[in-house]
């Protein structure tokens, strides 16, 4: 089965510097690889997506991820964070079951942008 | 604009009842799903379907059953709620594709008193 780990619980950064939120992955063949972000009292909403070609995939709010094949990471990183970006990041790995695709997630990072 | 609703944004209940919890979906998506979410242990899946009237289990149904009579509709049944099941419940609908992204509704805050 696929699965995905995010090793920091948290994350803390000062605004304007990079940030980087890790995850690294197990699948078998090809993976499918998702972040996932959540803010204060709202829904989760989707970021990037790393399905095949190029390493470095671009997302939302200025967001990207680097697909790592020999270190199996998908790292979400960001050049300048604001405040704004604090939050709930969820990196998740699509997963076959028996009759259709399921998604499996981390346990997730919080992310605290201070100004 | 296309959405997932789910039907209570916050729902109490007592031990023992029996709970349902509402999910519909308007984008003609075939997989439905619902997560709990429990600080520090992410989302975890306790049901899936990926057709009308097809399901399968996640990773932690116990306890936990699900119906889907329509494409639209996704529903979550705690056959008798215990404390243990305090949680955030998330409903989520996506296309079949293998690369496809995953929306999500606003969530169910179910605390079982």
């Amino acid at each position: 089965a696929q699965s995905v780990a995010q090793p920091e619980d948290q994350v803390k950064v000062a605004e304007g510097n990079p940030l980087t939120v890790k995850c690294t992955y197990s699948v078998s063949g090809n993976p499918y690889l998702f972040w996932y972000v959540q803010y204060p009292n709202r829904g989760l909403q989707f970021l990037l997506k790393y399905i095949t070609g190029d390493n470095l995939v671009k997302g939302s709010y200025g967001f990207e991820a680097e697909f790592n094949k020999s270190q199996t990471s998908f790292h979400l990183k960001k050049p300048s964070a604001l405040v704004s970006d604090s939050a709930l990041y969820f990196c998740a790995v699509r997963d076959m079951g028996a009759g259709g695709f399921k998604t499996i997630f981390g346990a997730g990072t919080r992310l605290f942008v201070k100004a | 604009d296309v959405k997932v609703t789910q039907s209570s944004r916050y729902l109490v209940k007592r031990t023992g009842e029996k709970v349902f919890l509402e999910c519909v979906q308007d984008m003609d998506h075939e997989n439905m799903f619902w997560y709990r979410q429990d600080p520090g242990l992410g989302l975890r899946l306790i049901y899936f379907s990926y057709d009308v009237k097809m399901k399968e289990k996640g990773d932690i149904p116990e306890g936990y059953s699900v119906s889907r009579e329509k494409k639209e509709r996704f529903s979550l049944i705690l056959e008798s709620a215990s404390t243990n099941q305090t949680s955030m419940y998330l409903c989520a609908s996506s296309p079949r594709g293998l690369n496809e992204k995953l929306l999500f509704g606003s969530g169910t805050q179910l605390s079982v008193l």
